[in-house]
């Protein structure tokens, strides 16, 4: 299976974008989906097949995926937006990157 | 609303077994994937397991691959993971997560169960 990977830490000023990466081989050619993991809770699902939002999860959230690496974008972050987040796709198993730790300062 | 809520975590000792549940409500239980997805203390997110609605299809990861059985009952809405020798790397938060549309992501996540594998 594909293995993904993502940079362990990102950090952001508050009102600004925040680019979270995930890269593998690929990549581009299947879906991925993102998840945002706050201290205590579980996985919410903030992305999935690429681009698409669920209902509830703020327009400032947007994911793209090309070539060997899919970004998730969170504009104008705010402090409720550090998290965890893992990016996910299916390569003949579920696969997880390793998460990026987003830190709002 | 979308309910997913598991139950038979503890303490287990190394070579062990334990069975973990997984109660659904909420939306036609019978139409959907439903996950196992692992999360050892302070570590990522790790697929453990899939069943299909009808139990036609099932998948494990290469960690638990002979060493835990899934199953389904589609009239009391649950789902079951049986996990034999059980070892200190099992450790973790077992959540049970619903697969969306297409079955390549997760739509909806239990709030989980610790399984503690120790002496």
């Amino acid at each position: 299976s594909i293995e993904l990977n993502q940079t362990p830490s990102v950090s952001v000023s508050p009102g600004q974008t925040a680019s979270i990466t995930c890269s593998g081989d690929q990549l581009g050619d299947k879906y991925v989906s993102w998840y945002q993991q706050k201290p205590g809770q579980s996985p919410l699902v903030v992305i999935y097949q690429d681009t698409k939002r669920p209902s509830g999860i703020p327009e400032r959230f947007s994911g793209s995926n090309s070539g060997n690496t899919a970004t998730l974008t969170i504009s104008v972050t705010q402090a409720m937006d550090e998290a965890d987040y893992y990016c996910q796709t299916w390569d003949s198993s579920w696969v997880f990157g390793g998460g990026t730790k987003l830190t709002v300062l | 609303e979308v309910q997913l809520v598991e139950s038979g975590g503890g303490l287990v000792k190394p070579g062990g077994s334990l069975r973990v549940s997984c109660a659904a409500s909420g939306f036609t239980f019978s139409s959907y994937n439903i996950n196992w997805v692992r999360q050892a203390p302070g570590k990522g997110l790790e697929w453990v397991s899939s069943i299909s609605p009808t139990s036609s299809h099932i998948y494990y990861a290469d960690s638990v691959k002979g060493r835990s059985t899934i199953s389904r009952d589609n009239p009391k809405n649950s789902v079951y993971l049986h996990m034999d020798s059980l070892r200190a790397e099992d450790t973790a938060v077992y959540y049970c997560a619903r697969g969306g549309p297409g079955g390549q992501y997760f739509d909806y996540w239990g709030l989980g169960t610790l399984v503690t594998v120790s002496s």
